[in-house]
């Protein structure tokens, strides 16, 4: 399935660098979200994007930093991070905010902090 | 209290078994309630919405008791390829952001 996609799908990184993970949706939705899973740990909401707008920020450290250029792509870009930081990283859009609405979640990006 | 709350499992069940899963939510302000099914290393992918009257999607029924705050996940004739993690999701009233549970994972075997 080609509705979202993400890049890439492994990413090892150090403490010390810097990179970026992008997501991109083929379904004309106009809210993206960036998810975190880990091991034995609900999904948690990092950033909310409408119509290209940030609405929500979770709490998240400020060594994730969104941006959202257009509507059809996403990007978390990282730096300094942390071992614990190692997880799942899960794209989404959807048609409108969540209410009630069906997101639709990319394959994710499996990251580990050394 | 968790948010959302559910039996992580594995529920271990044969071929041809009924299994239910049930998931609470403490926040009786919740409106929107959902099964999303992961598969091994794949994305959650949505299962069925639960509506107040309950609903049915060929061997799977969903029902909510907005009283004791819980939702309900019924799948008959399991098959090997109902084998997942099925997670409970609820939106409250007041933000659009969905709350997940942490899954419950299910092995159909033969």
């Amino acid at each position: 399935e080609t509705g979202v996609t993400q890049t890439p799908r492994h990413l090892v990184m150090g403490m010390t660098n810097k990179k970026s993970l992008k997501c991109e949706q083929h379904l004309g939705h106009n809210a993206m979200y960036w998810y975190k899973q880990s091991a034995k740990k609900p999904l948690e909401l990092m950033f909310v994007y409408s119509l290209e707008e940030r609405v929500e920020n979770n709490s998240v450290p400020s060594r994730f930093s969104p941006e959202c250029p257009n509507s059809s792509h996403l990007f978390l870009h990282l730096h300094t991070l942390q071992p614990e930081d190692s997880a799942l990283y899960l794209c989404a859009s959807s048609q409108g905010l969540a209410g009630g609405r069906e997101q639709f979640f990319g394959p994710g990006t499996r990251l580990t902090v050394l | 209290r968790k948010e959302v709350e559910q039996d992580p499992g594995p529920f271990n069940v044969p071929e041809g078994a009924t299994v239910a899963f049930n998931c609470t939510y403490s926040n009786s302000a919740s409106q929107s309630f959902f099964w999303y099914r992961q598969d091994c290393r794949k994305e959650p992918k949505l299962l069925m919405s639960v509506y107040s009257s309950g609903n049915e999607d060929g061997r799977f029924t969903a029902q909510l008791n907005r009283a004791s705050q819980y939702i309900s996940l019924l799948i008959r004739d399991s098959k090997l390829s109902d084998s997942a993690t099925y997670l409970c999701v609820v939106r409250s009233y007041n933000t659009d952001k969905l709350i997940f549970g942490t899954g419950t994972r299910l092995q159909v075997f033969p």
